[in-house]
């Protein structure tokens, strides 16, 4: 079964560095997507990406976000200055042309900020 | 605005009771996709169901039932014979068909006890 594959699968990183969270989509899927469980709490959207540009994005997505697919398999977000309340597990997902099956998630990316 | 209600935050049965799960939305579309995502204490996001605003026709798949009722808005869960190893966190979402992201509810503990 295809899979979306996010690594690394935990990352601490120090308040005010970036980072850059990776993910493979699965191969023929054409639209990707960003979401974020900060512990506890509920999957919330951050954005969707679709022929090399942004779609749509949630109001959580602010400049400190960036999203890129820069060489057609890898599909990373970035994000600019680390705060503590942005420890969280960031998930990957991709999905079909459709776009109307479920998402296939990526295991998630756990990242905490010290 | 869309919303998704799963008023139950923790429920906890013995196994081999059945549990339901709630779930409530709101939207305004008049086409859309409802899902359930399973999520254990690994961390990662299971699908488990999607269904079309057009399709009441409840499912069974196994010891999982989903039952449908659009004229209250409602897409519940129910678990037959319960087992240990359902306990994990499940999440009602729902996907307006011409979007892309997808609206999670606060998601439902449950804890199966042997």
């Amino acid at each position: 079964e295809p899979e979306v594959t996010q690594t690394p699968s935990h990352q601490v990183t120090q308040m005010g560095q970036e980072v850059i969270l990776r993910c493979v989509p699965i191969s023929n899927h054409l639209y990707f997507y960003w979401y974020r469980q900060i512990l506890g709490q509920k999957v919330e959207f951050l954005v969707s990406f679709y022929n090399n540009e942004i779609s749509e994005k949630s109001e959580i997505f602010d400049d400190q976000f960036s999203v890129e697919r820069p060489d057609g398999s890898n599909f990373t977000l970035k994000i600019r200055s680390t705060k503590l309340e942005d420890s969280a597990m960031y998930f990957c997902a991709s999905s079909d042309r459709g776009r109307i099956m479920g998402y296939t998630f990526g295991s998630g990316t756990r990242l905490t900020v010290v | 605005a869309q919303k998704v209600t799963q008023a139950q935050t923790e429920i906890s049965v013995v196994e081999k009771e059945d549990v339901t799960l709630d779930c409530v939305y709101e939207t305004r579309d008049t086409t859309y996709y409802l899902f359930w995502y399973k999520q254990p204490p690994s961390g990662e996001l299971v699908f488990l169901i999607r269904r079309n605003s057009f399709d009441e026709q409840n499912e069974i798949s196994g010891r999982y039932s989903w039952n449908f009722q659009k004229s209250t808005s409602s897409f519940n869960f129910t678990i037959t014979a319960s087992q240990v190893v359902d306990s994990a966190v499940y999440f009602c979402a729902l996907k307006n068909t011409n979007a892309g992201k997808s609206t999670f509810g606060d998601g439902t503990t449950l804890t199966v006890k042997p």
